[in-house]
C-alpha cells in the first residue's frame, strides 16, 4: 500500500535543531492527519486538515507546526523539541466530509517516521 | 471522558481461534474500526461496524452490540502473520477516531 507516503522513515535530532516531516497522499483524499504513537499508548490526534483548512489542534505545544499547502500534501514542522517528543509520527489520510460511514472516515496511514529526539 | 478498553496483549496457538475484546465509552457513535498493525509499520484497515451484529470478511469478523458499547474482533484459522497489535477506534459525534491502545496479539507454533 503506497497511497500514504511519509519522510523520513527515522530521523534523530537535537533539541535545538529544527527539522520537518512530510506527508503525502495519492488516494485523491480531502483530509489529513498527523498523530502520535508512543509505546503502549493510544494514538493521539495532533491535526486534522479538512480540505487545507485545520479544523483540529489538541492542544499540541507550539514548537509542532503544521502546514498544508495543498490536500495532497502535509508537513509537520518540529523546533526545540523536547527528548519526550520521541515516538513514532504518522500521517493519515480519509475521504473526509460528515456523512460518516466506512467510505469517508476510514483513515489510511503512512508508514510513519521514527523521531529521536536526544 | 472518552474512553476506549482493550487488553494489552493476549497469546494464542497457530491454527486456533482468538476473540480480542473492545469497549467504548464515547460522545456519540458513528462507527467502530480495527486496524491491524505489525511491529515498525503503519495500521492498516481490517472493518468498520456501525450497526449492530457481525460482520465476517475471510478469517476475520468483527461484532458490535451499540447497547453494550462493546465490540469484538475474531480471528479464526490464526497464522504467525496474525501477529501484530489491534486497534480498535470509534468515531466519535464529530467524527474524531478515539483509539484505543491497542492488543498485541502473539502467535506462537
Amino acid at each position: 500500500e503506497t497511497g500514504v507516503t511519509q519522510t523520513p522513515r527515522h530521523l534523530v535530532m537535537g533539541m535545538t535543531n529544527k527539522k520537518s516531516l512530510k506527508c503525502e497522499q495519492h488516494l485523491g483524499h480531502n483530509a489529513m492527519y498527523w498523530y502520535k504513537q508512543s509505546a503502549k499508548k493510544p494514538l493521539e490526534l495532533m491535526f486534522v486538515y479538512n480540505f487545507k483548512e485545520q479544523t483540529e489542534n489538541n492542544s499540541v505545544p507550539s514548537r509542532f507546526s503544521p502546514e498544508c499547502p495543498n490536500s495532497s500534501h502535509l508537513f509537520l514542522h518540529l523546533h526545540t523539541l523536547q527528548p519526550e517528543d520521541s515516538a513514532l509520527y504518522l500521517c493519515a489520510s480519509s475521504q473526509g466530509g460528515t456523512s460518516g460511514g466506512a467510505a469517508t472516515d476510514t483513515q489510511y496511514f503512512g508508514p510513519g517516521t521514527r523521531l529521536t529526539v536526544l | 471522558g472518552q474512553n476506549i478498553d482493550q487488553p494489552t496483549e493476549m497469546t494464542a496457538t497457530e491454527g486456533a481461534i482468538v476473540q480480542i475484546n473492545c469497549t467504548y465509552q464515547t460522545s456519540g457513535f458513528n462507527g467502530l474500526f480495527w486496524y491491524q498493525q505489525h511491529a515498525g509499520e503503519a495500521p492498516t484497515f481490517l472493518s468498520y461496524n456501525v450497526l449492530d451484529g457481525l460482520e465476517e470478511k475471510g478469517r476475520f469478523s468483527s461484532f458490535l452490540s451499540r447497547s453494550k458499547g462493546y465490540s469484538y474482533l475474531l480471528l479464526k484459522e490464526l497464522q504467525m502473520k496474525d501477529s501484530a497489535s489491534y486497534l480498535c477506534a470509534v468515531s466519535d459525534s464529530n467524527y474524531q477516531l478515539i483509539w484505543g491502545a491497542g492488543t498485541k496479539l502473539i502467535i506462537k507454533p
